[in-house]
C-alpha cells in the first residue's frame, strides 16, 4: 500500500545535539512538506520541497535542514540552533497540483530532556 | 500573507446532533481550495472534504457538508448525526490556485467532543 512513513515515531534529544527526522514515502508524489505541531499552535511550515535537489524554507525554518536527494525521501534534522524543538512534527506529501490536499505521515513526536 | 482563523478553540455535541465549525480566511485571490482535516487522538491527519473556490456549490461527504460563502470568506464544516469516532482536532486549511508552490495554510484548529 502507498503511504509515507515517518521514524521514530518518539525521538529523545539532549540539549546541543542534532537530531534527524526521516520522512519516505511511496506515492510518486513531487512535493513534499515538513510541519510542526503545537498545541493551540495549528500546523506550521518549516520546509518544502517541490522537485529533488530543491527546497524552500517555510515559516518557522530558523533551526532547522532539509535536503532532497532522492524523490521518496526528505528527512529533517533538528539542530542544537533550534531553542525549542520540543513538538509533534508531520510530514506529508502531495501531488503537485493545486486541487490535491496532502498525504501524512503518522508523526514524530521530538522531546528535548 | 494568507491566513486561516478558526474561533471556537473547543465544542461539544451530543451524539447524533448536528454541530457547525467555523472557519474564516483572508486572501486576496480569486481561485483557491479549501480543506477540513480531522486528527483524532492518533494523530493521523485525515483528510475530511475539500471546496474549490470556483465551484458554487457546496461540498458534501457523507455526514460532513460545507457551507461556503466567498463573499464573506467563510467556510464552515456541519457535521451532522455526529458520532462518538467524529471527536478529534479539525483543522481548515487553505491553499492558493496555480501559484506554483502547494503548501496549505492552517488554522489553529477546534477540538470537538462528542458527548455519548
Amino acid at each position: 500500500d502507498g503511504g509515507i512513513t515517518q521514524s521514530p515515531k518518539y525521538l529523545f534529544r539532549k540539549e546541543g545535539q542534532n537530531v534527524t527526522l526521516s520522512c519516505e514515502q511511496n506515492l510518486n508524489h513531487d512535493a513534499m512538506y515538513w510541519y510542526r505541531q503545537d498545541p493551540g499552535q495549528g500546523l506550521r511550515l518549516i520546509y518544502y520541497s517541490q522537485i529533488v535537489n530543491d527546497f524552500q524554507k517555510g515559516d518557522i525554518a530558523e533551526g532547522y535542514s532539509v535536503s532532497r536527494e532522492k524523490k521518496e525521501s526528505f528527512p529533517l534534522t533538528v539542530t542544537s540552533a533550534q531553542k525549542n524543538p520540543t513538538a509533534f512534527y508531520l510530514c506529508a506529501s502531495s501531488p503537485g497540483q493545486d486541487r490535491y490536499g496532502y498525504t501524512f505521515g503518522s508523526g514524530t513526536r521530538l522531546t528535548v530532556v | 500573507a494568507q491566513t486561516v482563523t478558526q474561533s471556537q478553540p473547543e465544542m461539544s455535541v451530543q451524539e447524533a446532533e448536528t454541530v457547525t465549525l467555523s472557519c474564516t480566511y483572508d486572501t486576496s485571490e480569486s481561485d483557491y481550495y479549501l480543506f477540513w482535516y480531522k486528527q483524532p487522538p492518533s494523530r493521523q491527519m485525515i483528510l475530511v472534504i475539500r471546496q474549490e473556490a470556483y465551484k458554487q456549490q457546496n461540498a458534501t461527504e457523507n455526514r460532513f457538508s460545507v457551507n461556503f460563502q466567498k463573499a464573506a470568506k467563510s467556510f464552515s464544516l456541519k457535521i451532522s448525526d455526529s458520532q462518538l469516532g467524529d471527536a478529534a482536532m479539525y483543522f481548515c486549511a487553505y491553499r492558493i490556485f496555480g501559484a506554483g508552490s502547494y503548501q496549505l495554510t492552517f488554522g489553529k484548529g477546534t477540538k470537538l467532543s462528542v458527548i455519548p
